[in-house]
């Protein structure tokens, strides 16, 4: 298994852009999410799922929006870039809603906005 | 929600046991207490869970007080790849009174372990 795997791993955008952060997974988890972290800073949840058609907010939607057709994959759409939105991705699975489970999480995408 | 408080950072000698503590004091009797590690510029990585019970794994143990009012992450013999920032967390029930694995990370200790 690859476990969550996350393109691209580097991106520079101009303020106005936008761009797909991709995630996949291929643990068959139904919960996906979301993060972002600031310098310095904990994780803060964007978005997150709880199985395919079903995506709801987390701590920090504002920017950004997300869609889940398939239980692998869960991307993340920023419409118009901010440099507020410099920030490292990351994007983190987990199993059925046992509330013991533990998450997955990718290796990250770094992303600034200039 | 339950929230959380860690300092800030803490250091500890190669060989040794690292002691990690946490605050929970507002945490709910059906809330678990779960401890991710960061190591610089990675993603989060799972530790250790519990409910009441102290518990082991090949990582680390937790040692939860009987209050269930603070935990403690222990590394029984810390190794310079333990160098992290660890995150103590407690799970929040989700929206619509579904629970799922919203988890919240604070600041987290920032862990050195020095040679």
């Amino acid at each position: 298994n690859a476990g969550v795997t996350q393109t691209p791993k580097f991106r520079i955008l101009k303020i106005g852009q936008s761009m797909t952060l991709q995630c996949t997974q291929d643990m068959n988890h139904n919960y996906m999410y979301w993060y972002r972290q600031d310098p310095g800073m904990g994780l803060k949840l964007i978005y997150y799922s709880v199985g395919a058609g079903i995506t709801d907010k987390g701590e920090v939607p504002n920017g950004y929006n997300v869609s889940r057709s398939t239980t692998e994959d869960f991307p993340l759409r920023l419409e118009l870039a901010a440099p507020s939105q410099t920030s490292v991705y990351f994007c983190a699975s987990s199993g059925r809603g046992r509330i013991y489970n533990e998450q997955f999480f990718g290796p990250g995408t770094r992303l600034t906005v200039l | 929600d339950a929230k959380t408080t860690q300092p800030t950072s803490m250091d500890c000698a190669e060989g040794r046991a690292a002691n990690l503590p946490c605050n929970h004091s507002t945490i709910s009797g059906n809330e678990y207490v779960y401890w991710y590690r960061q190591i610089h510029s990675q993603g989060p990585q799972y530790i250790i869970h519990g409910l009441k019970n102290n518990e082991t794994n090949e990582m680390a143990s937790l040692i939860i007080t009987e209050d269930r009012k603070s935990s403690t992450l222990i590394l029984p013999h810390a190794t310079l790849r333990d160098t992290a920032v660890y995150y103590c967390i407690v799970r929040v029930a989700g929206a619509r009174g579904t629970s799922y694995d919203k988890v919240i990370f604070g600041p987290g200790t920032s862990l050195s372990v020095i040679p």
